[in-house]
């Protein structure tokens, strides 16, 4: 019953490849992001969808294609795999609980380590 | 643009001692305060947040105070262990862009 989840954990490709990252979660939330984790840890937004519309879009390269099937579905397509790519993706969901609530905490998927050689 | 400023950046506390990290952010929208922890190779979880109405909130040894004035928010730990030892980050929420905007991480070591 894992409330959001990635696949593939492990992501090992060679420069120049495509690879696509899968995320789904069973939470009924209506936003979605896309986050990178660098090796210094640092947490960057990449994309943010609502209700399958792309909300955020953070001066990502354009090799980074997200798509959003429906509200439970937020896939990241990279093209073109540069060494730099190589990082922790998570996928996380929140939702807005009424205006008297605001927004709740996001929850974030396993992470997906993708390495390029 | 938004930005969240976070320190320390490590940070190491002998067993039974208090840990305080501060951020500060720059929206002024920012609406929702939420602090994560990241254990070594695992996702960050939710270990407390606050709303930019209510000024400190408090979870048995976990403690966070926002000043909306001044945009600085701070997470306390007290009396703490070993398994407190992870990478907690800070982040600031404005429903207004649809994003959480984190802190660069405090690598927290409580030393036994």
């Amino acid at each position: 019953d894992t409330a959001v989840s990635q696949t593939p954990k492990y992501l090992v490709t060679q420069m120049g490849n495509d690879k696509s990252i899968k995320c789904e979660q069973n939470l009924g939330h209506d936003t979605m992001y896309w986050y990178k984790q660098d090796s210094k840890k640092f947490l960057k937004i990449m994309f943010s969808y609502n209700n399958k519309e792309l909300i955020i879009n953070e001066t990502v390269p354009n090799r980074f294609s997200p798509k959003s099937p429906d509200k439970a579905h937020l896939n990241l397509h990279i093209n073109s795999l540069e060494l730099g790519d190589s990082a922790v993706y998570f996928c996380a969901s929140s939702q807005e609980f009424f205006r008297t609530v605001g927004w709740t905490e996001a929850f974030f998927g396993q992470g997906t380590r993708l390495t390029v050689v | 643009g938004e930005n969240v400023e976070q320190h320390p950046s490590t940070l190491s506390v002998q067993e039974g001692d208090s840990a305080v990290i501060k951020c500060t952010y720059s929206d002024s929208a920012s609406n929702y305060f939420p602090w994560y922890k990241q254990e070594l190779g695992k996702r960050p979880q939710l270990i407390i947040d606050i709303r930019s109405n209510v000024g400190e909130k408090k979870d048995q040894r976990i403690a966070v105070t926002l000043n909306k004035t001044a945009k600085h928010f701070s997470l306390h730990i007290t009396e703490t262990q070993p398994e407190d030892s992870a990478v907690y980050f800070c982040a600031a929420f404005s429903s207004g862009t649809y994003k959480y905007i984190f802190g660069t991480g405090t690598r927290l070591k409580v030393l036994a």
